[in-house]
């Protein structure tokens, strides 16, 4: 089976810089996604890491340590329109892919 | 290209009633995917298929949930008789067999049980 943990709730001030981290238990590893969900919206992709090491993609990064069974979203110069949910989901082999239970983001002025 | 197409988007029902979503995934995913998602909860997975053969039912309660993919394509998913906390938004997905495994998600189909 898989457990997936990561915050329920963060707060930050726009401009700054927020990390959501998550951890995982898993039998057999493909990657790790993370997906950004905004209220009464379907889960859109951010970011994909299969290999040890950070990803970087514009105010987005996403680190992971297999060995550790570690992740991290680091979203940079916060905006209002970051206010929304960010899922951690593991991929487990068939393209398996379990979400975890997701951590709100609450950008304040 | 064409998005992930789910119907119908809000369903209101009473307890014990029936109700059924449909879903047509990207032209060329072979796989698709049902989820379930409480309000403050993460996706839960309900069924996975790989064309139209099942690959994951393991959490679906079949004593009221079926679904099917017929000719490996669109896919239906049912419940009933409905109780009080199947309330969700039921989210289709697809992705490409083979590749990275990155889902495409329709914009849900949100049931309330009363």
């Amino acid at each position: 089976g898989q457990n997936i943990d990561q915050p329920t709730e963060m707060t930050a001030t726009e401009g700054a810089i927020v990390q959501i981290n998550c951890t995982y238990q898993t039998s057999g590893f493909n990657g790790l996604f993370w997906y950004q969900q905004h209220a009464g919206e379907a889960p859109t992709f951010l970011s994909y890491n299969v290999l040890d090491g950070l990803e970087e993609k514009g105010r987005f990064s996403s680190f992971l340590s297999r060995s550790k069974g570690y992740s991290y979203l680091l979203l940079k110069e916060l905006q209002m329109k970051d206010s929304a949910s960010y899922l951690c989901a593991v991929e487990a082999a068939g393209n398996k892919l379990t979400f975890g239970g997701g951590t709100r983001v609450l950008v304040k002025p | 290209e064409a998005g992930v197409a789910q119907s119908p988007r809000y369903k209101i029902i009473e307890k014990r009633q029936s109700v059924a979503f449909w879903c047509n995934p990207i032209s060329g995913h072979a796989t698709l995917y049902w989820y379930q998602q409480i309000l403050g909860q993460g996706p839960k997975l309900l069924i996975q298929f790989q064309n139209n053969g099942v690959v994951d039912d393991s959490q679906l309660p079949k004593d009221r949930f079926s679904a099917e993919r017929l000719k490996g394509v669109d896919s239906t998913l049912k419940i009933q008789p409905a109780k009080l906390e199947d309330s969700a938004v039921y989210l289709c997905a697809s992705s490409l067999a083979g590749g990275f495994g990155e889902l495409f998600f329709g914009e849900g189909s949100r049931l309330t049980v009363l």
